[in-house]
């Protein structure tokens, strides 16, 4: 099993709409979640994080945390085409460093 | 201020040569951890330094080594290269190494081994 999981395909949204991703960690002692977003050619940009079950609000972002069924989540309201990038899931198991255990990522596709 | 950089941002080696890869975090952290970003996967985890010590080492062979400086630069090095460590070696940049710490990627170095 791998430790962070994130199997959706490509996701195409139109422009204005909600996009949503989702991504499953193994290790139930993970403590920190993250979320990064990695343009084509680029390195990847922290836009999220989240340590707490619940929901955190960025702007259009919305990070959504459930540690009992051990997933996170994020939305993006008002899809622009500018979102068009992958979306990195990472989880920091802690224990006196910040290894970061990344998900494969999911493309998304805004449609204008 | 500066975010982090890393030197140089493409290099084409040969099979069998050896790599230097250079990294300088961000004005007041003092972690940095490498990652190796292959065509259509997560960043994997190789190193992480902090305040001049290894902290962590991911599963990559001895081939692979890395040091921090007392400035807190780092650098990654790589002997005898294969065709399959062709990928974008990414410097994340921390303040510490606390549980709710946020990492900061470079722009990377992509490696091409022909």
């Amino acid at each position: 099993q791998k430790e962070v999981e994130q199997n959706s395909g490509p996701l195409s949204v139109p422009e204005g709409a909600i996009a949503s991703l989702n991504c499953t960690y193994s290790d139930r002692v993970s403590q920190s979640f993250f979320w990064y977003r990695q343009y084509s050619g680029k390195s990847p940009e922290l836009i999220m994080s989240i340590y707490s079950n619940g929901d955190k609000e960025d702007g259009r972002f919305t990070a959504q945390l459930n540690k009992a069924s051990q997933y996170v989540s994020l939305l993006i309201r008002d899809s622009q085409p500018s979102d068009s990038a992958t979306y990195l899931c990472a989880v920091n198991k802690g224990a006196g460093n910040n290894r970061l255990a990344f998900g494969k990522g999911n493309q998304v596709v805004v449609i204008p | 201020d500066a975010g982090v950089t890393q030197s140089p941002t493409h290099l084409i080696k040969t099979r069998g040569q050896h790599v230097t890869l250079r990294c300088s975090p961000i004005s007041g952290h003092k972690s940095v951890s490498w990652y190796q970003q292959v065509l259509g996967q997560g960043p994997q985890f190789i190193f992480q330094y902090y305040e001049k010590e290894e902290r962590g080492r991911g599963n990559f062979p001895d081939r692979f080594s890395a040091r921090q400086f007392p400035n807190y630069s780092s650098e990654l090095n790589v002997n005898a290269l294969l065709l399959g460590d062709s990928a974008l070696y990414l410097c994340a940049s921390s303040p510490g190494t606390g549980m709710n710490t946020e990492a900061f990627f470079g722009q990377g170095t992509r490696l091409t081994v022909v």
